[in-house]
């Protein structure tokens, strides 16, 4: 089974909808990290946790709610989107919450309209 | 705040070797490598900590001077499988960055 799996693969929602997001890494580390990627700008960092305790949230807009239930899932909730937030979002995982070797999901491709 | 990566955006031949650059406005903890082909995930190539060393595998490798903030990657007689974007991932503080990523193209 690959190391990190992310569902849906694509995604496609109205602005008033609520649907979530769903990370899973068979790897056995204990830090989770989500990412957001759009067209032209660099990865952007959004939460990271490490043993299921969130450690960095980098100035992300509620309407965006993440949460780990256990060290091996990771979920992002999502309810009032903007069609700014049309992006591929990327779940990680790494061996401890120091950035180290990160491995990456495949992404799910969110629309928003 | 965002590494600046130079140049954005390389075509090589077969065989060509190519230079991308990373530079920071802060001090530096480590510098991260990471290469993502179109339409995949990010995959790790390696990872520099404070201390000026040169990392490499293959024909891939990296330095990094913490003094200037700067990395840089070296990738020696390209294949096509190297294309890709390259993106440098800076560690300063607590504070993870991913730089703006340069696009490298690999021509026979």
């Amino acid at each position: 089974e690959t190391g990190v799996t992310q569902t849906p693969r694509h995604l496609v929602m109205g602005m008033t909808n609520k649907k979530s997001l769903k990370c899973e890494q068979h790897l056995g580390h204990n830090a989770m990290y989500w990412y957001k990627q759009s067209a032209k700008k660099p990865l952007e960092l959004m939460f990271v946790y490490s043993l299921e305790e969130r450690v960095e949230n980098n100035s992300v807009p509620s309407r965006f709610s993440p949460e780990c239930p256990n060290s091996s899932h990771l979920f992002l909730h999502l309810h009032t989107l903007q069609p700014e937030d049309s992006a591929l979002y990327l779940c990680a995982s790494s061996q401890e919450a120091s950035y180290n070797e990160q491995f990456f999901g495949p992404g799910t491709r969110l629309t928003v309209l | 705040q965002q590494p600046v990566q130079s140049p954005q955006a390389v075509i090589l031949r077969e065989g060509e070797d190519a230079v991308i650059n990373c530079s920071s406005s802060k001090a530096l903890y480590s510098v991260h490598w990471y290469r993502q082909k179109h339409g995949e995930a990010p995959v790790f190539l390696m990872i520099l900590l404070k201390g000026g060393e040169q990392k490499g595998h293959d024909k891939i490798s990296a330095s990094f001077n913490e003094k200037k903030q700067q990395s840089s990657l070296y990738l020696t007689a390209s294949q096509l499988s190297y294309s890709g974007t390259y993106f440098c991932g800076t560690l300063s503080g607590n504070q993870f960055y991913f730089g703006t990523g340069t696009s490298l193209t690999v021509i026979p």
